[in-house]
């Protein structure tokens, strides 16, 4: 499994973007970056995923860099909703889907 | 919005004794996992299941432990004598193929 780096925390103020950075050196050409989040007291909660292109949704960017050893999470504006901790998992779609192995990830603090 | 749930929230039993937790993944979902989560630890992959049958399990996921789905909706955990260190939260997550994968709320489960 690919191993991944991820500050442990991260603080930003409310309603200004956040980047939260990804290295995933050893990740392999048919691994997916997914990230997810986890709120306090929460399930772990899917955010978004992409393999070489940048992805868009409503939640978040992401920005997966040319030779995909890294990536970015960018939530646009931050809430004081978004204080979570932020995962970032490389996914092979073999006929498992992969067990998705949660790391330490971010812990993002939003200051009102 | 579809999302996966899981009965109960909370669950307490007497060491050694067997539980179910039940979970009712997202209906177009075809594969489905339990993870679990002791207090203040990372989030641990248990199973994953596809097409009525086991895809990875991790060594957590010894002989006490079995999943099933026992009809078209939904899909259980049992443990057959639960130990004080089963105590935990425990999470149903389901997906379609190569999309993100959704987490439900969690059965905390205590064992005295």
């Amino acid at each position: 499994d690919a191993k991944t780096t991820q500050p442990n925390s991260m603080e930003s103020n409310e309603e200004e973007p956040v980047h939260l950075p990804c290295n995933h050196s050893t990740i392999s050409g048919t691994d997916y970056i997914h990230w997810y989040r986890q709120l306090p007291s929460q399930g772990p909660e899917y955010v978004i995923h992409g393999l070489t292109s940048n992805v868009n949704n409503r939640m978040a960017s992401l920005a997966i860099a040319e030779d995909r050893k890294s990536s970015t999470l960018i939530l646009h504006r931050a809430t004081l909703r978004d204080a979570a901790v932020y995962y970032c998992i490389p996914v092979n779609y073999g006929g498992s889907q992969g067990n998705l192995i949660f790391g330490k990830g971010t812990k993002l603090s939003v200051k009102p | 919005e579809p999302e996966v749930t899981q009965t109960p929230s909370h669950q307490v039993t007497q060491m050694g004794q067997e539980v179910i937790l039940r979970c009712v993944p997202i209906s177009n979902h075809l594969y489905f996992y339990w993870y679990r989560q002791i207090l203040g630890q990372k989030v641990e992959f248990l199973v994953s299941f596809y097409n009525n049958e086991i895809s990875e399990k991790s060594e957590i996921f010894d002989d006490q432990f079995s999943v099933e789905r026992p009809d078209g909706s939904n899909f259980t955990l049992k443990i057959r004598s639960t130990k004080l260190e089963d105590s935990a939260m425990y999470f149903c997550a389901s997906n379609s193929w190569g999309q993100g994968r959704y987490f439900g709320p969690g059965t905390r489960l205590t064992v005295l």
